[in-house]
């Protein structure tokens, strides 16, 4: 089947360590973002990619980074530098641009202990 | 600045009720295309409709409909009959021409809760 895949579901980690989120697609989508969601808030744009090695920077990539080494991957790395990170990680794919629907993973629900 | 805006926190009603969601998006463009999505409890985003800024035709699917307005920049969404299943956060959510595509605006959602 067809989807978005993001591992793990859960994830904790200590203070002051990096924790690398994974997203898989194997839609043969272009585009890849990562989203962070608070509770009882919307979601906001961390990083997107629309081709492979290139990505550029949503509204709050400070504490973040991002690769796309390939079209169907795009981990996003938590580092030590982002000050809050406890929150719910989304990825999404879309497919060219022609068609603008973005396609979800589950997601990767972090919390900092 | 927030580009779209949706107003209603949360919505309780009772099952068989309707009931609208409100979208209020702002953009300078002229090509845009909006969106309504669906988060169940289990947090995966569902897709439920995609609208281009050139078609203001209203349309009915099931229980759901949707009204796009460009006068007053308005896309809501109306669940008709309303269902314990259909208790979830709604988001409404705009991509422009401008951004090359590349970003989409989420408004904050609206928590719909039915209760039987």
């Amino acid at each position: 089947d067809g989807g978005i895949t993001q591992s793990p579901k859960y994830l904790f980690r200590k203070e002051g360590q990096n924790v690398t989120l994974s997203c898989e697609q194997n839609l043969n989508h272009d585009a890849m973002y990562w989203y962070r969601q608070d509770p009882g808030q919307g979601l906001r744009l961390i990083y997107y990619s629309q081709i492979v090695n290139d990505f550029q920077k949503g509204d709050i990539a400070e504490g973040y980074s991002v690769s796309r080494e390939k079209k169907e991957s795009f981990p996003l790395t938590v580092t030590s530098a982002q000050k809050n990170p406890t929150a719910f990680y989304l990825c999404a794919s879309r497919i060219g641009l022609a068609s603008n629907e973005q396609f979800f993973g589950p997601g990767t629900r972090l919390t900092v202990l | 600045a927030q580009k779209v805006t949706q107003a209603q926190t949360e919505i309780s009603v009772v099952e068989k009720e309707d009931v609208t969601l409100d979208c209020v998006y702002e953009t300078r463009d002229t090509t845009y295309y909006l969106f309504w999505y669906k988060q169940p409890p289990s947090g995966e985003l569902v897709f439920l409709i995609r609208r281009n800024s050139f078609d203001e035709q209203n349309e009915i699917s099931g229980r759901y409909s949707w009204n796009f307005q460009k006068s007053t920049s308005s896309f809501n969404f109306t669940i008709t009959a309303s269902q314990v299943v259909d208790s979830a956060v709604y988001f409404c959510a705009l991509s422009e021409r401008t951004d090359s595509w590349g970003k989409f605006q989420f408004g904050a959602g609206t928590q719909v809760v039915v209760t039987p």
